[in-house]
């Protein structure tokens, strides 16, 4: 059964432009959620997707955002990058009911310079 | 926002020891999960508890959840260099329209030195 995957594995972006990370989550998983996760602030939550539609939002500005595909495929955008979206940006998948677990997958390291 | 506090933040300790990592809130979350992240990788789920009180062994990692779901543990016996890693809890939060979202404590970097 392969496992969540998330494109690219590294990226290096400039100031002020945008990104697209993208997560393919585990066949029959429905929910997908992103997390940020840096040395200074440790893993926070982005927003979970589940059918297409957003359930839930963490406490990040409007320049972030996601969205999902009707095939549970997830991509999410930052636009007008700042050093401070340098960070390892993280896909979890579930089946989207019940108290299961997460799976992540392996992460994109964005770097802003 | 609930906030998870996890201590201790840093433990470096000799194979064959025994640790414990402890993971507090003062909130109730509804299930408490215990991951493992090697670097570069995601995290890794260890175990889910759900109900106060339940106890959960894998292998020579033991796992509590608090009578009162605010809290919770992870004992390692004899640990091994093989455990070393990143050490995350993380409080399950139901919403409103049934989403789902992780509060993570801070982790706990165990090294185990051979």
């Amino acid at each position: 059964k392969a496992g969540v995957t998330q494109t690219p594995r590294y990226l290096i972006k400039t100031r002020g432009q945008q990104v697209t990370l993208s997560c393919s989550p585990i066949s029959g998983h429905r929910s997908v959620s992103w997390y940020q996760q840096t040395p200074g602030q440790g893993l926070q939550f982005l927003f979970e997707y589940f059918s297409e539609t957003q359930r839930n939002k963490g406490n990040f500005p409007g320049r972030f955002s996601g969205r999902q595909f009707s095939n549970s495929r997830s991509e999410m955008n930052v636009s007008t990058l700042e050093l401070g979206d340098s960070a390892l940006y993280l896909c979890a998948s579930r089946t989207g009911t019940g108290n299961f677990g997460y799976t992540f997958g392996s992460g994109t390291r964005l770097t802003v310079v | 926002t609930q906030l998870l506090e996890q201590s201790p933040q840093f433990l470096s300790i000799q194979e064959g020891e025994n640790l414990t990592v402890y993971c507090n809130s003062s909130s109730v979350f509804s299930s408490l999960q215990w991951y493992r992240q090697e670097p570069g990788e995601g995290p890794v789920l260890l175990v889910t508890v759900v109900t106060g009180g339940e106890v959960k062994k894998l292998k020579r990692l033991t796992f509590q959840f608090g009578d009162a779901r605010k809290d919770s543990s992870l004992h390692i016996t004899a640990a091994q260099p093989g455990d070393t890693g990143l050490y995350l809890c993380a409080g399950a939060e139901r919403s409103n329209n049934a989403g789902n979202m992780l509060t993570f404590g801070g982790g706990t970097r165990l090294m185990v030195k051979p």
